[in-house]
C-alpha cells in the first residue's frame, strides 16, 4: 500500500529565509510524486510533480522539490520565503500517475513578516 | 472556462437527510475523483470516474455513499441518511490523462455540515 508522511504539522520561517516543508514516501514500484498548496476556504492548486529524470523538480511560483529515491523522500522547498505563502501544503504520491492520490496530512506554513 | 466548479460551495442539513453534491469538470477531461476532507486531516479517497470504465469505488465509507458521471462531463455524490461524521470539505477534482501524467485540477469544494 501506498503512503505518506508529512512529519510536521507546522513549519514557521521568516519571510526572505528559504523554506523546506518535509515529505516522505513509502510505494511498490517507480512514485509518481506531486505537492500541492490549500488556500483558505479553497481547493488545493497544484505545485509541481516527479515522474522521472532529474531529482530537481521546479515548479509554480518559485517553489522547488528534491527527489531522494534512497531516502524515499520529496522535500519542497524555496530558496526565500513570503508572507503569501502562507498555506497549507501536501504531499501526495500516486503508483501508477493517473490513479486516485494518496495524500499526506498536510504541513501548514506559516511565513512571518 | 475555467476550472472544476462545485456546487453548493456550502450545505448544512440535519443528521439523517439526503445530499446531493454536484461536480462540472474541466471540459474534455477525461478522469473524475472525489475526495473527503475532515478538519485538520489529509484528503481521503472517495470514488475515480476514468472514461466510460467502470468506476473505482474502492474509497466510499459506507453503502449510504454513491456517486454518477455522465458520461465525461457531470458528476454528483450523494450522500443518504447523513451522519455526523459525514460533515467534511468534499473535494471534486479532474484531470486530462489519456497520455502521461497530468496533475489533477481541484474544485473549491463543497462544505458539509450535518447538525
Amino acid at each position: 500500500a501506498q503512503s505518506v508522511a508529512q512529519p510536521e504539522d507546522q513549519v514557521n520561517v521568516a519571510e526572505g529565509n528559504p523554506l523546506t516543508v518535509k515529505c516522505t514516501y513509502s510505494v511498490s514500484g517507480n512514485p509518481y510524486l506531486f505537492w500541492y498548496v490549500q488556500y483558505p476556504n479553497r481547493g488545493l492548486q497544484f505545485l509541481l510533480k516527479y515522474i522521472t529524470g532529474d531529482n530537481l523538480v521546479k515548479g509554480s511560483y518559485g517553489f522547488e522539490a528534491e527527489f531522494n529515491k534512497s531516502q524515499t523522500s520529496f522535500h519542497l522547498k524555496k530558496p526565500s520565503a513570503l508572507v503569501s505563502d502562507s498555506a497549507l501544503y501536501f504531499c501526495a504520491v500516486s503508483p501508477t500517475g493517473n490513479t486516485p492520490l494518496v495524500f499526506g496530512k498536510g504541513t501548514r506554513l506559516s511565513v512571518i513578516a | 472556462g475555467a476550472g472544476v466548479s462545485q456546487s453548493p460551495s456550502n450545505k448544512v442539513t440535519e443528521k439523517g437527510k439526503d445530499v446531493e453534491l454536484r461536480c462540472d469538470p474541466i471540459s474534455g477531461h477525461t478522469a473524475l475523483y472525489w475526495y473527503r476532507q475532515r478538519l485538520g486531516q489529509g484528503l481521503e479517497f472517495l470514488i475515480y470516474f476514468q472514461g466510460n470504465s467502470a468506476p473505482d469505488k474502492s474509497g466510499l465509507p459506507s453503502d449510504r455513499f454513491s456517486a454518477e458521471r455522465t458520461g465525461e462531463s457531470v458528476s454528483t455524490l450523494t450522500i443518504q441518511r447523513t451522519q455526523q461524521e459525514d460533515s467534511a470539505v468534499y473535494l471534486c477534482a479532474s484531470s486530462f490523462s489519456p497520455r502521461g501524467v497530468q496533475p489533477q485540477h481541484f474544485g473549491d469544494g463543497t462544505r458539509l455540515s450535518i447538525l
